[in-house]
């Protein structure tokens, strides 16, 4: 089946510790997507990648970075620098490039806590 | 003010009501419109999809978008415990990112 695998369901973090988290996707889609969510403020976008080794800034970018060096893959990293990271991060793709035709994709999201 | 309003609720009805659930926009060059439906700790799914004005249904759900008052629906004929969710409006002008409501939490009741 295809579809987008986030990894891990939950993860904890110490302050002061960076961490990665993964987003696959094997629906050969172009375009990729970091959302934050928490409670009351609904999804907001951190980066997005339309082509691979190119990504921009969302809205929220501060203390996060992302790689994509396959088209399959767009791993977030949550750095020290991000003062309230605990929240549920949601990893999305969709396709043609940038079109939003057939909506986006998300997997199942990740929860990360700061410990 | 935000491009799209979406009433967080929560939204509580009894079993076999008839649900309706909005958003409104400001942009008036959306012309895509979705509804996700997310349920506790999972990822948003796509539930309808509409392009510019009219109705479009989908067994027990129906969304109804006026571009004229840039006023978009989702209707839920004879709604059920597991249609408990939150449901997300989404919209774009088309080769733009989704922009997202935040969400309006919906509880039925058996």
């Amino acid at each position: 089946d295809g579809g987008i695998t986030q990894s891990p369901k939950y993860l904890f973090r110490k302050e002061g510790q960076n961490v990665t988290l993964s987003c696959e996707q094997n629906l050969n889609h172009d375009a990729m997507y970091w959302y934050r969510q928490d409670p009351g403020q609904g999804l907001r976008l951190i980066y997005y990648s339309q082509i691979v080794n190119d990504f921009q800034k969302g809205d929220i970018a501060e203390g996060y970075s992302v790689s994509r060096e396959k088209k399959e893959s767009f791993p977030l990293t949550v750095t020290s620098a991000q003062k309230n990271p605990t929240a549920f991060y949601l990893c999305a793709s969709s396709a043609p490039t940038g079109s939003v035709l057939y909506g986006y994709t998300f997997g199942s999201g990740t929860r990360l806590t700061v410990v | 003010q935000k491009e799209v309003e979406q009433d967080p609720g929560p939204l509580s009805v009894p079993e076999g009501a008839i649900v309706s659930l909005n958003c409104t926009y400001s942009n008036s060059a959306f012309q895509y419109f979705m509804w996700y439906r997310q349920y506790s700790r999972k990822g948003p799914e796509l539930l309808m999809y509409t392009y510019s004005s009219g109705n479009k249904e989908d067994g027990r759900f129906t969304a109804q978008v006026d571009k004229s008052s840039k006023y978009i629906s989702l209707f839920i004929r004879d709604s059920q415990p597991s249609d408990s969710a939150t449901y997300l409006c989404a919209m774009s002008g088309g080769f733009q990112k989704l922009v997202f409501g935040t969400g309006t939490r919906l509880l039925v009741s058996p």
